[in-house]
């Protein structure tokens, strides 16, 4: 079991550029979940996936930000245009069709936008 | 609104000690609540999870408990090894969503054993 895979590990960019971070939940998992974490203010859940679609994006901060799912082994969550406030640590989870399962995490993609 | 409210925000023991963690949070109608453990530079690993009519979940030397009514939770480590140091972080899910996980996690307790 590979895990969840999230990629790229680290993104360094300027203001304004478009930037596109990519997961792999773990094969089977029918719910995808995407967070923000920050010092100030902890783990957020930005949206989730039930088998690709989009069931709550409420913690999806601005227009800026936007998820896809587009198959069942791959999601997306873009920012354009990327602004130094969003800068953190970026979360994908997977987890079983049940609702009593855990989440599993994957190492995150540390954001830095200059 | 849920909140969830971990203290304290850091703690050191020595090696071999027992210990707990707590976790509060201020809306009882919950689904589950879970309790991770995340290392630096990684994601987090899922520890315990306990639903709303349990009272609690154990693995290995973690024993994790629920009491709904007070709106408290604890992790309880026994024989704390330098192994465990990592931040603990407890989450709600909370019950009014009638779909899976709107979840609300703690800040965490980073915790540090001493060998």
């Amino acid at each position: 079991d590979a895990g969840v895979i999230q990629s790229p590990r680290h993104e360094v960019t300027e203001m304004g550029q478009e930037v596109t971070l990519r997961c792999k939940p773990i094969s089977g998992h029918d719910y995808l979940f995407w967070y923000r974490q920050t010092m100030m203010r902890g783990l957020e859940l930005l949206i989730y996936f039930n088998n690709n679609v989009p069931i709550d994006d409420s913690g999806m901060p601005e227009d800026r930000f936007s998820a896809k799912m587009p198959n069942a082994s791959f999601s997306t969550l873009k920012i354009q245009p990327s602004e130094p406030r969003d800068s953190a640590v970026y979360f994908c989870a997977s987890s079983l069709e049940h609702d009593n399962q855990p989440q599993h995490f994957g190492d995150g993609t540390r954001l830095s936008i200059l | 609104k849920q909140e969830v409210t971990q203290i304290p925000a850091a703690l050191s023991v020595p090696e071999g000690e027992n210990l707990v963690l707590n976790c509060s949070f201020t809306d009882s109608a919950i689904y589950n609540l879970q309790w991770f453990r995340q290392d630096p530079g990684k994601g987090l690993t899922s520890l315990l999870l306990i639903q709303s009519s349990q009272r609690e979940q154990t693995s290995g030397r973690l024993n994790a408990s629920l009491d709904k009514s007070s709106g408290r939770s604890t992790l309880y480590i026994a024989a704390s090894q330098p192994g465990d140091s990592a931040t603990y972080l407890c989450a709600v899910r909370c019950s009014e969503y009638s779909s899976a996980s709107k979840i609300i996690f703690g800040s965490g307790t980073r915790l540090s054993i001493r060998p």
